[in-house]
């Protein structure tokens, strides 16, 4: 039971487009949400969370957005670098709980 | 800056053998992970410990132990290798959450390959 879904295995965007990675879950109880990058033969780094009781969270060049009706999130990268080429997870934790679920992961390639 | 570090980056290991893998973090953190990451599959959590000497399992624990004995160390351990444990494997670590959920920083990962 997949109860965070990366629907897309693979996104390419063009050098300076906006990059839209999206992540639908399906328990109810998640509550708090993280963006990971990985790079080939690294680990996982983080990138951006939110919890629940925001529908927008900002860094930088890093958006990511909060749809609790829909049990939906999505990070916005703008504008695209080529270094931001790399597998994208999402991940999802309830409240008071250490476990992380995860993502399948989006494979994001920006074309020079 | 938090820092997770794994004993091996890469590994190669025949069928049957014991296989260790080393976790260490530098935080002070309560809570370690062990996932492996699969294409297709993403990051499946094997084993976590939220204390020292305390180890739960995750969503897919068979063939694997593991071993806290230190706060900041954490064992995984095949018991016999097998060829579908050929894998990436990659060690977490987090605080206690504190009314909210809470971020794991990963070290670099092993690639574990077994022949």
């Amino acid at each position: 039971d997949q109860q965070v879904k990366q629907n897309s295995p693979s996104l390419s965007v063009q050098e300076g487009r906006i990059s839209i990675l999206n992540c639908d879950y399906t328990n109810s109880m998640f509550d708090y949400f993280l963006w990971y990058k990985k790079y080939p033969a690294e680990g996982p780094t983080f990138l951006i969370s939110i919890s629940s009781i925001k529908d927008k969270n900002e860094d930088g060049r890093f958006t990511v957005f909060l749809n609790k009706s829909a049990k939906h999130l999505s990070l916005h990268i703008v504008p695209s670098q080529p270094g931001d080429s790399a597998v994208y997870f999402c991940a999802a934790s309830a409240y008071g709980n250490e476990k992380l679920t995860f993502g399948t992961g989006t494979r994001l390639t920006i074309i020079p | 800056d938090v820092k997770v570090t794994q004993s091996s980056r890469y590994l190669v290991k025949r069928t049957g053998e014991k296989v260790f893998l080393e976790c260490v973090q530098d935080m002070d953190h309560e809570n370690m992970f062990w996932y492996r990451q699969d294409p297709g599959l993403g990051l499946r959590l094997i084993y976590f410990s939220y204390d020292v000497k305390m180890k739960e399992k995750g969503d897919i624990p068979e063939g694997y132990s593991v071993s806290r004995e230190k706060k900041e160390r954490f064992s995984l351990i095949l018991e016999s290798a097998s060829t579908n444990q050929t894998s990436m494997y990659l060690c977490a670590s987090s605080s206690s959450p504190s009314g909210g959920g809470d971020t794991q920083y990963f070290g670099p990962g092993t690639r574990l390959t077994v022949l």
